[in-house]
């Protein structure tokens, strides 16, 4: 059972547009991060958020944590082809040490 | 680089076989964490160690065990393997239970 239901599951935009991925799961996370992923690579941590109702920025990169730390989102502004990878949001539960509830992720493909 | 080791990269094995999946953590990491990543299933945690200790236990199967040795490399047994176990392995360390991991290279295991 996927705790995080990411969505769109897949996502091809032109350079230039804006997009939204959505993170949701009904269960409440102690904090909720952020990866990318290339093919062949690991995940590469992003970002992780703590507070409900948390906005944090990373250059053209907007994340919010819902006010009952049970949904985020990831925003891009202005997306360029160096975005194009594999967006996963994973949660941590309370009590878990770091055991990370991972979404099946976002693929995103920029093309110029 | 995230400082976080995975050997070997690539292992192609038969049904029934069984492997040994290796990990180094960062250096000072106490914490480490085994995930699967399978197309349909996502990322998936299976067991966190810290100094060598197990902690917390996700979907693992019987057929897998690990342990964390005294030096904290971390090795990953899968046994009696089955087609369905054909995955990328990462391994993941963090310095203590409660900040954030960072995830190796991953070893990509085919069962034929």
């Amino acid at each position: 059972t996927q705790l995080l239901e990411q969505s769109p599951q897949f996502l091809s935009i032109q350079e230039g547009e804006n997009l939204t991925v959505y993170c949701n799961s009904s269960s409440v996370f102690s904090s909720l991060q952020w990866y990318r992923q290339e093919p062949g690579e690991g995940p590469v941590l992003l970002v992780t958020v703590v507070t409900g109702g948390e906005v944090k920025k990373l250059k053209r990169l907007t994340f919010q944590f819902g006010d009952a730390r049970k949904d985020s989102s990831l925003h891009i502004t202005a997306a360029q082809p160096g975005d194009t990878g594999l967006y996963l949001c994973a949660g941590v539960a309370f009590n878990s040490g770091y055991a990370l509830n991972f979404g099946k992720g976002t693929s995103l493909l920029v093309t110029p | 680089d995230s400082g976080v080791t995975q050997t070997p990269k690539h292992l192609i094995t038969a049904t029934g076989q069984r492997v040994t999946l290796r990990c180094s953590p960062r250096s000072g990491d106490l914490s480490v964490y085994w995930y699967q990543q399978s197309l349909d299933q996502g990322l998936q945690f299976l067991i966190q160690y810290y100094n060598g200790e197990e902690r917390a236990k996700g979907n693992i199967l019987e057929r897998f065990s690990a342990q964390q040795f005294p030096d904290l490399h971390s090795e990953l047994n899968l046994s009696s393997l089955e087609l369905g176990d054909s995955a990328l392995y990462f391994c993941a360390s963090s310095a203590d239970e409660e900040t954030e991991a960072f995830f190796g290279q991953g070893t990509r295991l085919t069962v034929v």
